[in-house]
């Protein structure tokens, strides 16, 4: 157990349609980060919070949102789902979001668009 | 899509033998790190390298940077099945705090 916890476990929605996932990080972890994997496109990075600012974008689609909370938690917004969208969405977290910081992977949420 | 190429991207070995994976890169990495990630959970990290030719040992798994900070190795030492499992490399280029993940080799040890 990582200490990262992530909201849903699996979710299955439709095209068109608007998910949030959500990430509560170790306690003490300043630093959430949001990745998303595929079969096809490996595991890519999506964007990085630390202490309520974001630090980092990746490969981000604009559909895509995300935002980290005072009690630093975070969410992840995801709208005009497409099917392509489907894939495991991970959160991670670490203390002071640098380099060479360990990340703390959660179990992520599976996500289907049918 | 940027990513780190790995080489190979699947592994079929019996328990006892040697093994080891390769990630490379065009460009150089202010740091790497390596992952083992098993099938339903989230990756773990092994080790983080930041000094070009730093060798760094973790039991049987032995991890190398590139003098040039441009590619890395993972040596594993007498194979278990325990071992099995996607392993990933994953840098960060100097001045951004921007993850770039490796394709991903899926190694699997045989009893």
């Amino acid at each position: 157990d990582s200490g990262v916890t992530q909201t849903p476990k699996h979710l299955i929605t439709a095209t068109g349609q608007r998910v949030t996932l959500r990430c509560s990080p170790r306690s003490g972890d300043l630093s959430v980060y949001w990745y998303q994997q595929s079969l096809d496109q490996g595991l890519q990075f999506l964007i990085q919070y630390y202490n309520g600012e974001e630090r980092a974008k990746g490969n981000i689609l604009e559909r895509f949102s995300a935002q980290q909370f005072p009690d630093l938690h975070s969410e992840l917004n995801l709208s005009s789902l497409e099917l392509g969208d489907s894939a495991l969405y991970f959160c991670a977290s670490s203390e002071q979001g640098g380099n060479t910081d360990t990340q703390y992977f959660g179990p992520g949420t599976r996500l289907t668009v049918l | 899509t940027q990513l780190l190429e790995q080489s190979p991207q699947f592994l079929s070995i019996q328990e006892g033998e040697n093994l080891t994976v390769y990630c490379n890169s065009s460009s150089v990495f202010s740091s790497l790190q390596w992952y083992r990630q098993e099938p339903g959970e989230g990756p773990v990290l092994l080790v983080t390298v930041v000094t070009g030719g730093e060798v760094k040992k973790l039991k049987r798994l032995t991890f190398q940077f590139g003098d040039a900070r441009k590619d890395s190795s993972l040596h594993i030492t007498a194979a278990q099945p325990g071992d099995t499992g996607l392993y990933l490399c994953a840098g960060t280029y100097s001045g951004t705090y921007k993850y770039i993940f490796g394709t991903g080799t899926r190694l699997k040890v045989l009893a």
